[in-house]
């Protein structure tokens, strides 16, 4: 059964940093693309980021609205998906999904940024 | 950034009902694209991929079609488990981009 599971999440003052984990069971991590899709309060999904397999150099892309403050990054001997979020901003404020091939979806985790 | 419009932001219609949401891309998008529902409190469902391949365990009564810049989710035979939102999403290129969803309610 493919599972993944995302934590990290909290509450957080504008300016600091967040690092998201997503840990992944039940299919081969290490040939996944995986991506991290956010979701507002107003409920609008966002793609933030992607990251490809060694094959493909663990290529990496972002959303222009975090390109510069998130860093993407993947352990394949954890099977796991990381998100890095810097300089984070009040309209970062949403329910960030970790995602594979759009096929799968972990729960979820909240991250709230406010002073 | 490909734009993607969505349309309607919210449809009501009766038990049994065929309804239509509809996605159009600011470019093409060469069949690029997907459908995913969301219940609330869950998360996204993915639906259709590739604009018409119906995902594994999703009822044959949800389909899409579309070429180039218009896509569309046609949802047959409209049933009280389909209320949800749904969104489409472009993946031909980077950045990925989402339609701003539609809300399906039961009339």
């Amino acid at each position: 059964e493919v599972q993944l599971v995302e934590t990290g999440g909290g509450l957080v003052q504008p300016g600091k940093s967040l690092k998201l984990t997503c840990a992944t069971s039940g299919f081969t991590f290490s040939n996944a693309w995986m991506d991290w899709v956010r979701q507002s309060p107003e409920k609008q999904l966002e793609w933030v980021a992607q990251i490809k397999d060694k094959s493909n150099n663990y290529a990496t892309y972002y959303a222009e609205s975090v390109k510069g403050r998130f860093t993407i990054s993947r352990d394949d001997s954890k099977s796991s998906v990381y998100l890095q979020m810097n300089s984070l901003k009040e309209e970062d404020t949403a329910i960030y999904y970790c995602t594979y091939y759009g096929s799968y979806w972990g729960q979820g985790v909240m991250v709230t940024v406010s002073s | 950034d490909i734009q993607m419009t969505q349309s309607p932001a919210s449809l009501s219609a009766s038990l049994g009902e065929t309804v239509t949401i509809e996605c159009r891309a600011s470019e093409d998008i060469y069949s690029n694209l997907a459908w995913y529902q969301q219940k609330p409190g869950n998360s996204p469902q993915l639906l259709i991929y590739d604009a018409n391949s119906l995902a594994d365990g999703v009822p044959s009564r949800f389909s899409g079609s579309g070429s180039g810049t218009q896509y569309s989710l046609k949802i047959n035979s409209l049933q009280s488990e389909d209320v949800a939102s749904y969104f489409c999403q472009q993946y031909n290129n980077y950045p990925f981009t989402f339609g701003s969803g539609t809300k399906l309610e039961i009339k």
